[in-house]
């Protein structure tokens, strides 16, 4: 099994521009989390989905955070239009849940994103 | 104030000592999560409990509801175990609150 696959590793971009960071979950898993991770903050979770659907966003910091679930193998988060202080690692990690958050959950290794 | 309280912050240990690392939490929870976050970066889920004690080889994870406490034991510790551990509380609406983490150091 691959795990959970984020892309890409590592962006930078300016301030302003559109970032989308992709992740496939572990094949047969029906939850995914995302989170982001500064020295400032710590972890947060941002999303998570159960069974394609978004159940908690409560995270998401601001409008300009998007985050969708077209299938159950893939998801995006999306920041438009990107500022500094989204730099941040984003992890995305998934795991088979019944009904809530209350299962082990796989990690991908992460996307390191710097706005400039 | 935060919601989810660990101690210590650093810890530096020799091999072979037994470590515990410890995490408060105030709001009512269904579940506490332990996570390990290597020097890499890289997070693993260590545990998920609701209640008593759970052990993976030379880890041990328990939990006191009525405390609001939870420990991370590590047994026989070697410099492989040297990374930052977090807990994570998910209260009864399915919100995530973290700790800020545990940096532990073995040296050999």
């Amino acid at each position: 099994d691959a795990g959970v696959i984020q892309s890409p590793r590592h962006e930078v971009t300016e301030m302003g521009q559109e970032v989308t960071l992709r992740c496939k979950p572990i094949s047969g898993h029906n939850s995914l989390f995302w989170y982001r991770q500064t020295m400032m903050r710590g972890l947060e979770l941002l999303i998570y989905f159960n069974n394609n659907v978004p159940i908690d966003d409560s995270g998401m910091p601001e409008d300009r955070f998007s985050a969708k679930m077209p299938n159950a193998s893939f998801s995006t988060l999306k920041i438009q239009p990107s500022e500094p202080r989204d730099s941040a690692v984003y992890f995305c990690a998934s795991s088979l849940a019944t009904g809530g958050p209350y299962n082990e959950q796989f990690f991908g290794p992460g996307t390191r994103l710097t706005v400039l | 104030k935060n919601e989810v309280e660990q101690s210590p912050q650093n810890l530096t240990a020799q091999e072979g000592e037994f470590i515990t690392i410890n995490c408060s939490y105030s709001v009512g929870i269904s579940a506490l999560h332990w996570l390990q976050q290597h020097p890499g970066g890289g997070i693993v889920s260590l545990f998920m409990l609701s209640s008593g004690k759970k052990k993976h080889g030379r880890l041990i994870a328990t939990i006191n509801i009525q405390e609001k406490h939870s420990s991370l034991h590590i047994t026989a510790s070697h410099p492989r175990d040297s990374a930052v551990y977090i807990c994570a509380a998910v209260n009864t609406g399915n919100q995530f609150y973290f700790g800020t983490g545990t940096s532990l150091t073995v040296i050999p």
